[in-house]
């Protein structure tokens, strides 16, 4: 069954602007936590923001930011003032205490940040 | 610091044949993983080491073999080639056993095609 769900379209967002990306994820794991990571087309993974289940406050990285409403269970990653440079695939992915420590990704969302 | 570094880049294979991908961090990290990448699927894990001496099964271990040869080096094997493993490649590791806030570490990845 697939644990992290990220179904938006590819997303065209306008320099400047903020753009939100959503994942939910299912688990009925009390303590795990949740991962965002960017690919740009050059391919590499960058591991940009994490968020805990006990975490009492939405993480925040300087221009990322995690909206995290554990009831709903979503996660999604907002990127403030988009710069060129965010055009990428995101993917959102767990790690649940009894998952043995694996990491689940979700299949992505493609941004593109048009000038 | 290299951190995690993956070889080859690149590699075509005829069916049937067999290769050995590898990979090394020197990062000390006890955690080790094996994801690939094809396109809409994210990343799916096909195994993973949680410590030196350790391997387990993730998510699409079919057709695969891997070795953690000592701390820093885990490698994957596929004895007999096919199609449908044309994919890209990653390797990771984290420093964690078991629950924890630490991001994986990718390689570059390498990209496989099998004729």
């Amino acid at each position: 069954a697939q644990k992290i769900t990220q179904t938006q379209p590819g997303m065209f967002v306008q320099e400047k602007e903020a753009v939100t990306l959503d994942c939910t994820y299912d688990t009925s794991d009390p303590s795990y936590g949740l991962f965002w990571y960017k690919q740009p087309s050059s391919g590499e993974m960058i591991f940009l923001i994490y968020q805990g289940s006990y975490d009492q406050q939405n993480a925040t990285e300087g221009r990322y930011s995690l909206n995290f409403q554990k009831a709903r269970k979503s996660a999604n990653l907002v990127i403030s003032a988009s710069q060129l440079g965010d055009s990428a695939m995101y993917f959102c992915a767990m790690r649940e205490l009894y998952g043995n420590n694996r990491l689940a990704f979700g299949k992505g969302n493609q941004v593109v940040v048009i000038p | 610091n290299a951190g995690v570094t993956q070889t080859p880049k690149f590699q075509v294979l005829k069916t049937g044949q067999s290769m050995t991908l590898q990979c090394a961090q020197d990062m000390n990290h006890n955690s080790m993983y094996w994801y690939r990448q094809d396109p809409g699927m994210g990343l799916r894990l096909i195994y993973y080491s949680a410590s030196e001496g350790t391997t387990d099964k993730g998510e699409v271990p079919n057709g695969y073999n891997v070795s953690r040869l000592n701390k820093r080096e885990f490698s994957l094997r596929l004895e007999s080639a096919a199609p449908s493993q044309t994919s890209v490649y990653f390797c990771a590791s984290s420093p964690d056993r078991g629950l924890g806030n630490s991001p994986l570490h990718f390689g570059n990845g390498t990209r496989l095609t099998v004729t």
